[in-house]
């Protein structure tokens, strides 16, 4: 079953630009992921964060959770063209294999 | 450094067929190991993992199996395929499911 769902399902945006992605949840985690896939490739990890973390980062990368509202949003700054990929969350609810979205495909444009 | 090696990167297979897809990670001792399918467009979908040698834990009830013969090495398996099975085949591993996972480059699985 997938846990998480990223908004928007897909993004376009300008090299240059910031591009925001979310991810919703529904059961209490231990700590959220994100990972990035170039097409047709494997899944890379780019970053986690605890559930006892609100914000954290990793150099162009932000990542913010807010386990309240069981979101959390990934934040690229000044996208470059090879940022062009698919990003999916990922939760980890203790014990249990990490669970993946769906994920975003984003397309910066040169 | 763990490296983790996944082949074939394509296989297109008739139906009926059998299948085997081997994973092997180096580098590390004991890793929780992980076989997940990818649809088109779509997000991954966990098949089996397994956190020891000949301990497998099944997710979904499928055409498809998976045997840890060894603490490194994976393998996912069909008797006879289907045209359902077609799709993006990734093993992972990780130190234990709280952690960060490593992915393979994938193997194109195509049934006709």
């Amino acid at each position: 079953s997938q846990q998480g769902e990223e908004d928007p399902q897909a993004l376009s945006i300008q090299e240059g630009e910031n591009a925001t992605m979310n991810c919703s949840y529904k059961t209490s985690i231990n700590n959220l992921q994100w990972y990035r896939q170039n097409s047709g490739r494997g899944l890379v990890h780019l970053i986690l964060i605890r559930s006892n973390e609100r914000e954290k980062h990793s150099g162009r990368l932000r990542v913010t959770l807010d386990t309240s509202k069981k979101s959390s949003s990934l934040l690229i700054t000044a996208s470059r063209a090879a940022d062009t990929a698919s990003y999916f969350c990922a939760t980890d609810s203790g014990n249990t294999p990490l669970v993946f979205g769906k994920g975003t495909r984003l397309s910066v444009i040169a | 450094s763990q490296t983790i090696h996944q082949w074939p990167a394509t296989l297109v297979q008739p139906v009926g067929s059998p299948l085997s897809l081997e994973c092997t990670v180096e580098g590390t001792s004991n890793p929780n190991l992980y076989w997940y399918r990818q649809a088109a467009g779509r997000g991954l979908q966990l098949l089996f993992y397994s956190v020891g040698i000949g301990q497998i834990s099944s997710e979904v009830p499928q055409n498809l199996s998976a045997s840890r013969p060894q603490d490194r090495q994976f393998i996912l398996s069909s008797k006879k395929l289907l045209l359902s099975d077609s799709g993006f085949y990734l093993c992972a591993w990780s130190v234990r499911d709280s952690t960060p996972a490593f992915f393979g480059q994938g193997t194109r699985l195509t049934v006709v």
